[in-house]
């Protein structure tokens, strides 16, 4: 398998500007998850999937942020309008029932 | 609601010598898993061990080792015979292990502490 694939590996976008991230999880793994990681806040769980289902969206911070899940080998994570405050490292992470969590290697995301 | 916390935000280890990285959490749960996370400069968050809260056993992979101590909440990482390549930043997390079945899957968010920096002195 080749595990977690996210993309695009580095963004640079102007504020204002729509974002989509793209990730494609483990097949077979039934939870998706997307973090955010800066160096003040760490790693925080925006929301996360069963089943491609929403469960939890309390960490998306506003309603710029949006998140699908239109099928099981499929997310995105939307941000619209960006803004600087937006510039992190978003990752995104697969596990079945929770045992291993496989993380993909992350989109750097700035907004000028 | 559950936390962890990493109060060494740099660490620094000759090579070929033997460190302890701290990590403490809060919870009112009794069953529960607990991981370490590498993160190398490739940004790559890559599984390093992982413990069952149920198992007194403290798990090892090769050389890294825990030491669990669960009632004073208690997860230490060791590593020992240190390599150039453990440089990285290393992630304590917690995850629940309270099966809520939403839509056929479970509740198992990680909870990260903030990490800590290691260093490997050649």
């Amino acid at each position: 398998d080749a595990g977690v694939i996210q993309s695009p590996r580095h963004e640079v976008t102007e504020m204002g500007q729509e974002v989509t991230l793209r990730c494609k999880p483990i097949s077979g793994h039934n939870s998706l998850f997307w973090y955010r990681q800066t160096m003040m806040r760490g790693l925080e769980l925006l929301i996360y999937f069963n089943n491609n289902v929403p469960i939890d969206d309390s960490g998306m911070p506003e309603d710029r942020f949006s998140a699908k899940m239109p099928n099981a080998s499929f997310s995105t994570l939307k941000i619209q309008p960006s803004e600087p405050r937006d510039s992190a490292v978003y990752f995104c992470a697969s596990t079945l029932e929770g045992y291993g969590y496989t993380f993909g290697s992350g989109t750097r995301l700035t907004v000028v | 609601a559950q936390t962890v916390t990493q109060s060494q935000p740099e660490m620094s280890v000759q090579e070929a010598e033997t460190v302890t990285l701290s990590c403490t959490y809060d919870t009112s749960e009794s069953d529960y898993y607990l991981f370490w996370y590498k993160q190398p400069p490739s940004r790559q968050m890559i599984l390093v061990i992982r413990q069952e809260a149920y198992k007194q056993q403290n798990a090892t992979e090769n050389r890294f080792s825990v030491n669990f101590q669960k009632a004073a909440k208690s997860f230490s990482l060791k590593i020992s015979d240190s390599q150039l390549g453990d440089a990285a930043m290393y992630f304590c997390a917690y995850r629940s292990s309270s099966l809520v079945m939403n839509y056929g899957g479970s509740q198992g968010n990680l909870i990260f502490g903030k990490g800590t920096k290691l260093s490997v002195k050649p």
